[in-house]
């Protein structure tokens, strides 16, 4: 049920790209990706509801492919503040939505 | 700067007992969300609701979990006799539906232990 999210965690150098994938056995109404930092609330970055739709949000942005019930979200030129676990959440069909199992991701300078 | 209020922040109590978290969403904000966030579990949405209505509480324990929006500025999560098992961080998300980005704003969470 809970989608899969790749890596599992990622170490960064400033500067650097990073990509999240997040992918669901099921079809997907919409995708939404979340940031959370240690002892922090999570923080909603952006949700995609149409296939192939390509969203941004500063230097991060994300992409929905319905078809493969897929999501990835892209990190550009990174940041320290960027350090964290980041959530997809997948909603499908009879409002079911799950959090996939996060990514560790750690900046460093 | 609108925020997400919830509280309490920290509730500490005894298995069987019963406990009420309360959440504040922002002003003018009609979608309201409660999840929960385990290390075992990951995060997970036990209810939303839209316009005070709930839309799906299919994620939420029915025999002991109960939420509710008596009105648009307060929305309650109860569990009642609480459980070992529910020891974890609730949080409470607020949000306006239709928008394409920033959609949900997080309160700070209630972080329940019970012993």
């Amino acid at each position: 049920q809970q989608p899969v999210q790749s890596p599992q965690a990622v170490i960064l150098r400033e500067g650097e790209d990073a990509v999240i994938n997040c992918s669901s056995s099921k079809a997907l109404y919409s995708v939404h990706w979340y940031r959370q930092k240690h002892g922090e609330a999570p923080v909603f970055l952006m949700i995609l509801l149409k296939g192939g739709e390509q969203k941004g949000h500063e230097k991060i942005s994300a992409s929905f492919n319905e078809k493969k019930q897929q999501s990835s979200l892209y990190l550009t030129a990174s940041q320290l503040s960027y350090s964290g676990t980041y959530f997809c959440g997948t909603e499908r069909a009879g409002n079911q939505f799950y959090f996939g199992t996060g990514t560790s991701l750690t900046v460093i300078p | 700067d609108a925020r997400v209020t919830q509280t309490p922040r920290h509730k500490v109590t005894e298995m069987g007992q019963e406990v009420t978290m309360r959440c504040q969403p922002i002003l003018g904000h009609n979608t309201v969300f409660w999840y929960r966030q385990t290390m075992m579990q990951g995060l997970e949405l036990l209810a939303y609701f839209r316009n005070r209505a709930p839309l799906d509480d299919s994620g939420m324990p029915k025999d002991r979990f109960s939420a509710e929006m008596p009105d648009a500025t307060l929305a309650t999560l109860k569990i009642q006799p609480s459980e070992p098992r529910d020891s974890a961080v609730y949080f409470c998300a607020s949000g306006l539906p239709g928008a394409r980005t920033d959609t949900q704003y997080f309160g700070p969470g209630t972080r329940l232990t019970v012993l």
